[in-house]
């Protein structure tokens, strides 16, 4: 049972370099989800996609862009990361409005 | 907006010792509520819920009941062990949503020792 699988576990960038964090499950989920997780804050909804080929913006949307490549996959892209984005990013799956399935997350620092 | 609002931890209790997480939410309409556990290096799953007034959700001896006069719902374990060391969630979802998408609060630490 693999669920929700994203890559790569761990990530250093420098200001200004681009990367795209993957995600895909196996649960034949119509909606996929990114959030960011930092301390004390929670987490936040950066961008959803409710069905395959429809996204929308969630609370912090600013400097990332996805993309849901078929039902099964998932991407956020830093297109030039900043040190504000070092967070830690989780991706997560439901059917619907059921309960949410979540991957074990990407630890990025932008120093 | 809608928001929840979670009591400051860490909180760090000895074993078989009584917990109270305090959760409290702003929204408008009747949102339903969660309660997500994250154990240490893993994502986070879903402990329980409840989706209308005076429900009580429960999972593994945790409990939980929606309070729409006070606007809590607050988690509660009658005993808790070593293995329940982990950062609790708080969560809404606005009444009438039909994706998943939550709020959470900012997390809760809990240490057990033994």
């Amino acid at each position: 049972n693999a669920g929700v699988t994203q890559t790569p576990k761990f990530q250093v960038l420098k200001t200004g370099q681009s990367m795209t964090l993957q995600c895909a499950q196996d649960m034949n989920h119509n909606s996929m989800y990114w959030y960011r997780q930092d301390p004390g804050m929670g987490l936040r909804l950066i961008y959803y996609s409710a069905s395959e080929g429809t996204t929308d913006k969630g609370e912090v949307p600013n400097g990332y862009n996805v993309s849901r490549l078929n039902k099964r996959e998932f991407s956020l892209r830093l297109e030039s990361a900043a040190p504000s984005q070092t967070s830690v990013y989780f991706c997560a799956s439901s059917h619907l409005n059921e309960k949410l399935f979540f991957g074990s997350g990407t630890q990025l620092s932008v120093l | 907006g809608n928001s929840v609002t979670q009591m400051e931890g860490p909180v760090t209790l000895s074993e078989e010792a009584f917990l109270t997480i305090n959760c409290t939410y702003t929204a408008t309409g009747y949102p339903s509520l969660f309660w997500y556990v994250q154990y240490p290096g893993e994502g986070l799953q879903l402990l329980l819920k409840a989706t209308k007034a005076d429900d009580k959700g429960s999972n593994k001896g945790f409990e939980a009941t929606y309070r729409k006069e006070t606007t809590s719902f607050h988690l509660e374990k009658g005993s808790v062990q070593v293995s329940d060391s982990a950062v609790y969630f708080c969560a809404l979802r606005s009444g009438g949503s039909n994706t998943g998408k939550l709020i959470f609060g900012q997390g809760t630490t809990l240490q057990v020792k033994p």
